[in-house]
């Protein structure tokens, strides 16, 4: 079975654009988590969506945003960006029983000019 | 609240020590517990994890760990360490109903030869 996939890998952008990130979970995952992963604040919960409903929410800006389609895939979009926004973009899915196991993809590594 | 506090950023052993990783967690409902590693350029990998029962739990790459909560501790340890084992660990709690997850700053373990 593939494991979650994150596309692209990395991606350079300079301040004040958009970015959107792509998460495609394990088969037969509903839940789809993001993560922010940066030197100084470490890992920290940007949200969940499952059924393609938002489900929890970190404490980030409204610049951050994400969806969830039919098949499960997740999208996250950050709009004007800003120089401390560059930092490891982690995506978990997990299956709906067992939310609490969750499988991580290999991120998607964003620095801003 | 919950919130994860692991003592040490850098710990460093030689090949073949014991290997202690310390974690302590403040929650204000019944937490699940989870340490992950994390490779460089990688995603996180599940090692083990506490939900109910036994305190004590085994994870892969013989690593394990012991729930204490009078002590509110879940530290990793492992017998032998082996290079192999040099990487990123983080330590991540969990409300039992799960929301969302609130991971340790890290401990970079290196193992010497």
């Amino acid at each position: 079975k593939a494991g979650v996939t994150q596309t692209p890998r990395y991606l350079i952008k300079t301040r004040g654009q958009q970015v959107t990130l792509s998460c495609s979970p394990i088969s037969g995952h509903r839940s789809v988590s993001w993560y922010q992963q940066t030197p100084g604040q470490g890992l920290q919960f940007l949200f969940e969506y499952f059924s393609e409903t938002q489900r929890n929410k970190g404490n980030f800006p409204g610049r951050f945003s994400g969806r969830q389609f039919s098949n499960s895939r997740s999208e996250m979009n950050v709009s004007t960006l800003e120089l401390g926004d560059s930092a490891l973009y982690l995506c978990a899915s997990s299956l709906a029983q067992d939310r609490n196991e969750q499988f991580f993809g290999p991120g998607t590594r964003l620095t801003v000019l | 609240a919950q919130s994860v506090t692991q003592l040490g950023s850098h710990v460093s052993v030689s090949e073949g020590a014991l290997v202690l990783l310390r974690c302590n967690y403040s929650s204000s409902v019944p937490p699940y517990l989870f340490w992950y590693v994390q490779y460089p350029n990688q995603g996180l990998q599940l090692l083990l994890k506490y939900t109910t029962g036994a305190t004590l739990v085994k994870g892969i790459n013989g690593f394990e760990a012991e729930f204490k909560k009078s002590e509110t501790s879940f530290h990793l340890t492992k017998p032998s360490a082996h290079m192999s084992d040099a990487a990123e660990y983080f330590c991540a709690v969990s409300p039992y109903n799960f929301n969302k997850f609130y991971f340790g700053s890290g401990t970079k373990l290196n193992v010497k030869p």
